[in-house]
């Protein structure tokens, strides 16, 4: 079975521009969750979507968001890029969040400079 | 957004040591906890996904226990080696069950 595959792996943006990464699922997973990991910081949790329908979302600006398309791939955009947005970003795919395994992608690293 | 944190925040043994970490979490509305290892240039990859208290996992050398009624988990590695060398993550879902809040994570160094 193919892993979680996330494109572009690095991104060097300017302020003010924008961005979309990509996020293909593991085949069958339904649950697409985006995660942004900055120096110093854990995990923080972006938003999760499921079959199409973002479910629930963390503590992050409206410039962030995303979308899930029918076969279950994603993407995320970040709108009016800032330096803080340097990150790294994962994405992780599973049939369900709260039971089951999160397979992680090998994520994005987006430099803004 | 649940308020999950670990301990320690780093940790150095040496090789052949027995360790172990915390991660606490709110007990009330629990609903899952997991355990991750994070290795560098690799992604995060899953060791233990528990829901019942008491729970106890196994994986080769490391087990995990679970607390729900006061909200804590042990991560246990038994005769560490070099390879353990990684950030051990623990993540909490709470009953909402669509989120996974994770800790600060537990940085591991095994010297040979």
């Amino acid at each position: 079975k193919a892993g979680v595959t996330q494109t572009p792996r690095y991104l060097i943006k300017t302020r003010g521009q924008q961005v979309t990464l990509s996020c293909s699922p593991i085949s069958g997973h339904r649950s697409v969750s985006w995660y942004q990991q900055t120096p110093g910081q854990g995990l923080q949790f972006l938003f999760e979507y499921f079959s199409e329908t973002q479910r629930n979302k963390g503590n992050f600006p409206g410039r962030f968001s995303g979308r899930q398309f029918s076969n279950s791939r994603s993407e995320m955009n970040v709108s009016t890029l800032e330096l803080g947005d340097s990150a790294l970003y994962l994405c992780a795919s599973s049939y369900r969040v709260s039971t089951d395994t999160q397979y992680f992608g090998p994520g994005t690293r987006l430099t803004v400079l | 957004i649940l308020n999950v944190e670990q301990s320690p925040q780093s940790l150095h043994v040496q090789e052949g040591d027995s360790t172990n970490f915390t991660c606490s979490f709110p007990s009330s509305n629990f609903y899952a906890l997991h355990w991750y290892r994070w290795e560098t240039a690799k992604s995060p990859e899953a060791l233990f996904v528990m829901t019942l208290n008491g729970d106890e996992k196994k994986k080769g050398r490391i087990s995990a226990t679970l607390n729900t009624k006061e909200g804590y988990s042990y991560l246990y590695i038994k005769g560490s080696q070099p390879e353990d060398s990684a950030t051990y993550l623990c993540a909490a879902c709470n009953n909402a069950g669509n989120m996974l809040t994770f800790g600060g994570g537990t940085r591991l160094m095994v010297k040979p």
